[in-house]
């Protein structure tokens, strides 16, 4: 247990549906991160939070839009998404933006 | 454009066999680089790195930083099948807190 929680463990869902991804971390860390895990490709960085304030946004389209009601909580809510856009969703928190800390993540399967 | 570039990048040995995994990169405004052992889901940290030439130690496992040739090497000694994992390797930039990571090396330990 790293002290990253998030839900659901796995998530399948159509083009058209709404659904939000929660993450919530037990470690008093000030940052919060999406990563975005593909088959054969390094982890993207998608958003980072620092004390809840949004500080980079990796280009990534808006049809993902976070959300970071405090320093604890960090959700990605998805809509429209497309089937390229199935894979792993981790989230992390660190301290200071140095050792990051991960989640058990989300297996995001678009249909 | 910063890179984290890994090799190999799939692996297979025997028990009891030593390896040695490779991390380079180029990466602007480095602080520190970062070892992660990926099973499941969620991967977990296995050792920071940020001064040249000290070697980190945990138990079998074993990590060194070379500035100069901008790398890192990654050893696990008398590999047990508990070791089959991606291992991930991350570069902390100083100017951003990003961390920009390699697409991970996957190891599988035949028994």
């Amino acid at each position: 247990e790293t002290g990253v929680t998030q839900t659901p463990r796995h998530l399948v869902m159509g083009m058209t549906n709404k659904k939000s991804l929660k993450c919530e971390q037990h470690l008093g860390h000030n940052a919060m991160y999406w990563y975005k895990q593909s088959a054969k490709k390094p982890l993207e960085l998608m958003f980072v939070y620092n004390f809840k304030e949004q500080t980079e946004n990796n280009s990534v389209p808006s049809r993902f839009s976070p959300e970071c009601p405090n320093s604890s909580h960090l959700f990605l809510h998805l809509h429209t998404l497309q089937p390229e856009d199935s894979a792993l969703y981790l989230c992390a928190s660190s301290q200071e933006g140095q050792k990051l800390f991960f989640g058990s993540g989300t297996q995001l399967s678009v249909l | 454009e910063d890179k984290v570039v890994q090799s190999p990048l799939s692996l297979v040995v025997h028990e009891g066999d030593t390896v040695t995994l490779n991390c380079s990169y180029e990466v602007t405004n480095f602080r520190s680089l970062l070892w992660y052992k990926q099973e499941k889901k969620a991967p977990t940290f296995l050792f920071m790195l940020t001064s040249s030439g000290i070697e980190k130690k945990s138990g079998r496992l074993s990590s060194i930083l070379d500035k100069k040739e901008l790398s890192s090497i990654l050893n696990i000694t008398a590999t047990q099948t508990g070791d089959s994992a991606i291992y991930l390797c991350a570069v902390d930039r100083r100017r951003d807190d990003k961390i920009i990571f390699g697409k991970g090396t996957r190891l599988h330990i035949l028994p």
